[in-house]
């Protein structure tokens, strides 16, 4: 597609739900980055893959938290028993190159996915 | 480690004046700088960006020089519209894969 697509824009979870949150990068993109942004915060890195291959999840809070990208395009987040500190914008991010390869960090933004947990 | 500071908002501005917002930053090394704007409704963006010391970043008339010896990276713009009402964000790319985000300053521009 032309630009980073995410899916839901918002979600409403009660509290002990599962949520599943979808990130449709840009064709050919090769690398996709999952951030948590929290109100009046900047992003916080949650994960990142390289084609399909999961290269650092380092940034992942807790085991409650897995994103997946099994053909090397679309990626979902999936957060299990949800929190309400697990309320928060998620942003998906996807680049042309893999990093580490010449690439300058340049990275093209979906317009995020709001949940908010009751 | 790795960090990056920006100056707090909200700034608020009157069309056609001067705009700065500082940021700097501390690094192990020599990181690509960026600053991102996310305009209300949209997603993040990249505004501009300088890859090494003493490059000039420059975009819609915004700029911001990697100044090595202060460790800053403020942005600049010369006569701001209400078009430029956003959140700011500078960010050090120390490493490639995490970035650092600063907290984001959000400025907005009254007729």
């Amino acid at each position: 597609g032309a630009g980073v697509s995410q899916s839901p824009r918002y979600k409403v979870a009660k509290r002990g739900q599962d949520v599943a949150l979808r990130c449709d990068p840009i064709s050919g993109h090769v690398s996709l980055f999952w951030y948590q942004q929290a109100l009046g915060q900047g992003p916080e890195f949650l994960t990142y893959f390289q084609n399909e291959a999961q290269l650092d999840k380092s940034g992942l809070p807790s085991d409650r938290f897995f994103a997946e990208r099994p053909e090397g395009s679309v990626s979902t987040l999936k957060i299990q028993r949800t929190q309400q500190e697990d309320s928060a914008v998620y942003l998906c991010a996807s680049s042309l190159q893999g990093m580490g390869q010449g690439d300058t960090g340049e990275l093209f933004f979906g317009e995020g996915s709001r949940l908010t947990v009751l | 480690g790795d960090s990056v500071t920006q100056m707090e908002g909200p700034v608020t501005l009157s069309e056609e004046a001067f705009l700065t917002i500082n940021c700097t930053y501390t690094a192990t090394g020599y990181p690509s700088l960026f600053w991102y704007v996310q305009y209300p409704g949209e997603g993040l963006q990249l505004l501009l960006k300088a890859t090494k010391a003493d490059d000039k970043g420059s975009n819609k008339g915004f700029e911001a020089t990697y100044r090595k010896e202060t460790t800053s990276f403020h942005l600049e713009k010369g006569s701001v519209q209400v078009s430029d009402s956003a959140v700011y964000f500078c960010v050090n790319a120390g490493n490639n894969r995490k970035l650092i985000w600063g907290l984001g300053t959000s400025l907005a521009v009254n007729p």
